[in-house]
């Protein structure tokens, strides 16, 4: 069973300048939740994706936005960078319609600095 | 606001000893009570869940222990050793809501030998 994978594992960039994140979802899990980490801090929801929809969203701007693909993995791209956007990107599976659907499984993250 | 509240913000704790971290929430409709393990520049894990429906739960060395009328939830790690040595956070999800897992701000475990 093939877990959570994201890339790339860190990124520098500018204030302004827009960035992609992806993520592959585990095995069989058809659902994708994104997650900000700020330094010290518990992750943040940002939204989520079930079967290419959009699924729910956190207090976070429009130009975080997303997409999912018919094999279920993600992207989070995120447009006109700030400062305050530097943080740990997570992207958690799960797969709702079971007992345990409440289950998300996190990936190892991708580390985002802007300048 | 929904919001988990997590305490003690860091925890130092001899090699052998018991590791107690505290958790507190407000919404009623919360149904799943999950704390993750995280180690420095990794992502969370996934280290034992509760539903609302049951005291307490025990897998190895962590139990969690759920009191619903109070809205706490306790983490409790017996024989700490080094390896569980990590950032803890408790967590909450439901209300009809799939993906908005809310995090506690974590506790910061250190296990001395």
């Amino acid at each position: 069973e093939t877990g959570v994978t994201q890339s790339p594992t860190h990124l520098i960039k500018t204030r302004g300048q827009q960035v992609t994140l992806r993520c592959s979802s585990q095995s069989g899990h058809n659902t994708v939740s994104w997650y900000q980490q700020a330094l010290g801090q518990g992750p943040q929801f940002i939204f989520q994706y079930y079967r290419e929809e959009e699924n729910g969203r956190g207090n976070f701007p429009p130009r975080f936005s997303g997409l999912q693909f018919p094999n279920y993995s993600s992207e989070l791209n995120v447009n006109a960078l700030e400062l305050d956007d530097s943080a740990l990107y997570l992207c958690a599976s799960s797969f709702p319609g079971t007992r345990v659907s409440n289950e998300q499984f996190f990936g190892p993250g991708t580390r985002l600095t802007v300048l | 606001q929904q919001q988990v509240k997590q305490s003690p913000q860091s925890l130092i704790v001899q090699k052998g000893g018991i590791s107690i971290i505290n958790c507190a929430y407000e919404n009623t409709a919360f149904d799943y009570f999950p704390w993750y393990q995280q180690f420095p520049g990794k992502g969370p894990a996934l280290l034992i869940a509760i539903r609302p429906d049951v005291s307490e739960k025990k897998e190895g060395r962590f139990t969690i222990s759920f009191n619903k009328s109070a809205k706490q939830f306790s983490l409790h790690i017996m024989d700490s050793q080094p390896g569980d040595s990590a950032t803890y956070f408790c967590a909450a999800i439901g209300g009809g809501s799939q993906g908005n897992l809310i995090f506690g701000k974590g506790t910061k475990l250190s296990v001395k030998p």
